[in-house]
């Protein structure tokens, strides 16, 4: 079964400085998607960034930005310009590519908790 | 216009009591899935329904049963509540087109079992 594992439960960065968030994960597809997602203190899910396991270059949204490792199976998560609404739970997910055959269970990190100190 | 909701927000049960909590989709989506949100675990995968009547089981499915008879709606029933049921569901749907598929997680409900 896969797994994901962030091990940094807490993290503090200050305002408008950068943060990177760890996330690995344990597999032995070739083929996935990884993703953070974001929940703030609403409690919504909102997806910050995915990545496709068959792409070397790293996904971009604005500030954030990832760090991709395929060999390592790593997946951090980097924001840069911290800004106080970037406070939230950070999660990291897995989830197979099953193509046009289905569709595959996300996978969760337990997920970082960040705290922008204005 | 959220395209999923779920219902209650929140509840307070008594244990042993039986508790439906209802997610309802207008996306036509076929895939659906109730996770649960608990402190150190993330989120885990209590059921899922890959179609009208079509469920199976997550890794956290014992005292749960899911059912789906409409494509619009997935319901989550806790037969016999008890205070390790205490926690934040969420449903999520998704097209299940493969590469361009992307998860829509409700706002969640906060589930206390007393």
């Amino acid at each position: 079964a896969q797994t994901v594992t962030q091990s940094q439960p807490e993290m503090s960065v200050q305002e408008a400085e950068t943060v990177t968030l760890s996330c690995t994960y344990d597999t032995s597809e070739s083929d996935y998607y990884l993703f953070w997602y974001k929940q703030p203190p609403s409690r919504q899910m909102i997806l910050v960034i995915r990545q496709e396991a068959y792409k070397q270059q790293n996904a971009t949204e604005n500030r954030f930005s990832v760090n991709f490792q395929k060999a390592a199976k790593s997946f951090s998560l980097k924001i840069s310009d911290s800004q106080l609404g970037d406070a939230a739970m950070y999660f990291c997910a897995y989830r197979r590519d099953l193509g046009n055959f289905g569709n595959e269970k996300l996978t969760f990190g337990t997920g970082t908790r960040l705290t922008i100190i204005p | 216009d959220a395209g999923i909701t779920q219902s209650p927000r929140h509840k307070v049960t008594e244990t042993g009591t039986p508790v439906t909590l209802r997610c309802h989709q207008t996306e036509n989506h076929r895939y659906m899935y109730w996770y649960r949100q608990d402190p150190g675990h993330g989120l885990r995968l209590i059921h899922y329904s890959y179609g009208v009547k079509d469920t199976d089981k997550g890794e956290v499915s014992d005292g749960y049963s899911v059912s789906r008879s409409k494509t619009e709606d997935f319901l989550l029933t806790l037969e016999s509540a008890t205070s390790s049921q205490t926690s934040v569901y969420f449903c999520a749907i998704s097209e299940g087109r493969g590469r361009q598929d992307g998860y829509t997680f409700g706002s969640g409900t906060r589930l206390t079992v007393v």
